[in-house]
């Protein structure tokens, strides 16, 4: 299946731990982004990666940390989790410039911090 | 700066009744507009991608239109059915090529 993969699904854990999530997509996109949907359910752009390299860098603290090892894989390392990280994230690609392909989200990942 | 705006929030309607949604947004500039839907607690489905240069997209019993010039776009969806039932948000690609998204509306089809 073409798609834009997470994981995990859920991730639950305490705070002051440090946590990854995983995102890949096999669309040959060359975009990839992350969002974060917060309890009121507005999606915010965090990151956003242009083949490996980091084109939108919103203002999001520095304890989020985003990695692109290849224009399929963008992950996002957490640092020192905080209860206001609590928040569904959405990774989602696309294809610069090519606006016509629009956008394809992951199922996203529910993350809490207790 | 662009802004979308979904109205309303929520809607509640009985099964097999036609409805509209409705997103405006502020700059015709826009590369296209994508309508999702969203179930509770799962992710984002693409429903229906309009171009600028498009004024119409038809998927099954939905369909989306797009008025640039008056900043509006519109999702129909036809003989509603209790699965419809969920968050539906468009998004527009701005000149940033980044998507600008709405609230949201909430949609309940009451069998």
């Amino acid at each position: 299946d073409t798609a834009v993969s997470q994981t995990p699904k859920y991730l639950v854990t305490q705070m002051g731990n440090d946590k990854s999530i995983k995102c890949e997509q096999n669309l040959g996109h060359d975009t990839m982004y992350w969002y974060k949907q917060d309890s009121k359910k507005f999606l915010k752009i965090m990151f956003s990666y242009n083949n490996k390299e980091l084109i939108i860098n919103e203002t999001v603290p520095n304890r989020f940390s985003p990695k692109s090892p290849d224009k399929a894989h963008l992950n996002l390392h957490i640092n020192s989790l905080e209860l206001g990280d609590s928040a569904v994230y959405f990774c989602a690609s696309s294809q610069l410039g090519q606006v016509n392909y629009g956008y394809t989200f992951g199922s996203g990942t529910r993350l809490t911090v207790v | 700066k662009q802004e979308v705006t979904q109205i309303p929030a929520a809607l509640s309607v009985p099964e097999g009744e036609n409805l509209v949604l409705n997103c405006s947004f502020t700059d015709s500039a826009i590369y296209n507009l994508q309508w999702f839907r969203q179930d509770p607690g799962k992710g984002l489905t693409s429903l229906l991608l309009i171009q600028s240069s498009q004024r119409e997209q038809t998927s099954g019993r939905l369909n989306a239109s797009l008025d640039k010039s008056s900043g509006r776009s519109t999702l129909y969806i036809a003989a509603s059915q209790p699965g419809d039932s969920a968050t539906y948000l468009c998004a527009g690609v701005d000149s940033n090529y980044q998507l600008i998204w709405g609230a949201g509306t909430k949609l309940i089809i009451k069998p």
